[in-house]
């Protein structure tokens, strides 16, 4: 069975700043990596993915993330935060053999202060 | 291009009542999966559908099911509510069903009284 584990419920951090949002995953198959964002009464939205190949991956809105396959690990990273990028932040996994669903971690919210 | 419509919006409901929720996938899409995000549960798979089948379900009661259309349009009811039903309810659309192509509705709040 495959897991995912954010650690930081809420991460307060002010405008400008850079942030970095963790995740681990646990999982006994090779799988994809997504980051998903959440804004209050909407939808998800895909920020990034990794499928293959670099483990550096960008995405939208400026944020990136790394695959560190040894620590099963795929944090989030923003070098500069804006007021706008408030919201919740899911990371999920899907199996590569078996690409159906996607399991999600609990969630962490971002709230970027001025 | 429209993306992936959800109707309604918001919704409620009375405890014992049964609810049907719409998705309308992005055009071309044939496969609809359905999510279920809770407070205390976070978001989990319900089901998945292509070409009016279901392919793949979650760990879900059976007050929970689905359906779709030919036109690849899904609906999912949920019977006898319970106040642990309400919730955010998200569908994805995609090609094929492979998750990583897939895209999100804006959701159907339902809310049970």
């Amino acid at each position: 069975a495959q897991s995912v584990t954010q650690l930081d419920s809420q991460v307060p951090v002010f405008e400008e700043a850079p942030v970095e949002l963790r995740c681990n995953y646990s999982s006994s198959v090779s799988v994809y990596l997504f980051w998903y964002v959440q804004y209050p009464n909407q939808g998800l939205q895909l920020l990034l993915k990794y499928l293959s190949g670099s483990t550096l991956v960008k995405g939208i809105n400026g944020f990136e993330a790394e695959f560190n396959k040894s620590q099963t690990s795929f944090h989030l990273r923003k070098p500069s935060v804006h007021i706008s990028d408030t919201a919740e932040y899911f990371c999920a996994v899907s199996r590569m053999d078996s690409s159906y669903k996607l399991i999600f971690g609990s969630g962490t919210r971002l709230l970027v202060r001025p | 291009k429209a993306g992936v419509t959800q109707t309604p919006r918001y919704l409620i409901k009375t405890r014992g009542q049964q609810v049907t929720l719409s998705c309308s996938p992005i055009s071309g899409h044939r496969s609809v999966s359905w999510y279920q995000q809770t407070p205390g549960q976070g978001l989990q798979f319900l089901f998945e559908y292509f070409s009016e089948t279901q392919r793949n379900k979650g760990n879900f009661p059976g007050r929970f099911s689905g359906r779709q259309f030919s036109n690849s349009r899904s609906e999912m009811n949920v019977s006898t509510l319970e106040l642990g039903d309400s919730a955010l309810y998200l569908c994805a659309s995609s090609l094929s069903g492979e998750i990583t192509e897939a895209f999100f509705g804006q959701g159907t709040r339902l809310t049970v009284v």
